[in-house]
């Protein structure tokens, strides 16, 4: 049962550089996030996507884009890496027509930009 | 607007005393709050949720709309307690339902 699994767990990107951060659930969730964490500033969300097909702006989406390629899958994508996206990042899923649900998270991605 | 205030970065403790961390927030509507932790370097893990006022590992939360609180308790702290707590609080249907997190308490216990 892996629940939320992403990769890589690690990378050290230089400045300018482009990669695709992946995500993938196997619980049948609706809804998937993308948060980064940083030393201070708690989580903050990057974009979402309520539903397959759909996918939004959150908090900080300056620098990222996302795709949400079919219901297990959300990657998020850095074009020009820059030094300020040094961070450790979280992908998570949930059931949000569930009252009872939670967010189930990913063992995140630590990714140093140089 | 939507908030979660968590006034502590750091909150130490010894083995054994009573802890709690506190978290407040703003929220126009019905408010739904969790409580998640993160142990070094690992995946955050739902501890508590307010809608199920369960107990998880000895710890409590109580909701105070009257405060607008949801402070996390235990009675006794364990060093395996020391971990990273956030509290969060779900967004409408305009952010997603994303969990909107306060900035987080490290809690440290010593023995």
């Amino acid at each position: 049962n892996a629940g939320v699994t992403q990769t890589p767990k690690f990378q050290v990107l230089k400045t300018g550089q482009s990669m695709t951060l992946q995500c993938a659930q196997d619980m049948n969730h609706n809804s998937m996030y993308w948060y980064r964490q940083d030393p201070g500033m708690g989580l903050r969300l990057i974009y979402y996507s309520a539903s397959e097909g759909t996918t939004d702006k959150g908090e900080v989406p300056n620098g990222y884009n996302v795709s949400r390629l079919n219901k297990r899958e959300f990657s998020l994508r850095l074009e020009s890496a820059a030094p300020s996206q040094t961070s450790v990042y979280f992908c998570a899923s949930s059931e949000t027509g569930n009252p009872n649900y939670g967010y189930t998270f990913g063992s995140g991605t630590r990714l140093t930009v140089v | 607007a939507q908030r979660v205030t968590q006034p502590e970065k750091l909150l130490s403790v010894f083995k054994g005393a009573p802890v709690e961390l506190k978290c407040n927030y703003s929220y126009s509507g019905s408010p739904e709050l969790f409580w998640y932790v993160q142990y070094s370097r690992q995946r955050l893990q739902l501890l508590l949720r307010h809608i199920s006022r369960e107990s998880i590992k000895g710890f409590t939360a109580d909701l105070n709309k009257g405060e607008t609180s949801f402070h996390l308790k235990k009675p006794f702290a364990q060093e395996e307690d020391s971990a990273m707590y956030y509290c969060a609080l779900k967004g409408g249907s305009n952010s997603g339902y994303a969990l909107n997190f306060g900035k987080g308490t490290s809690l440290l216990v010593t023995p």
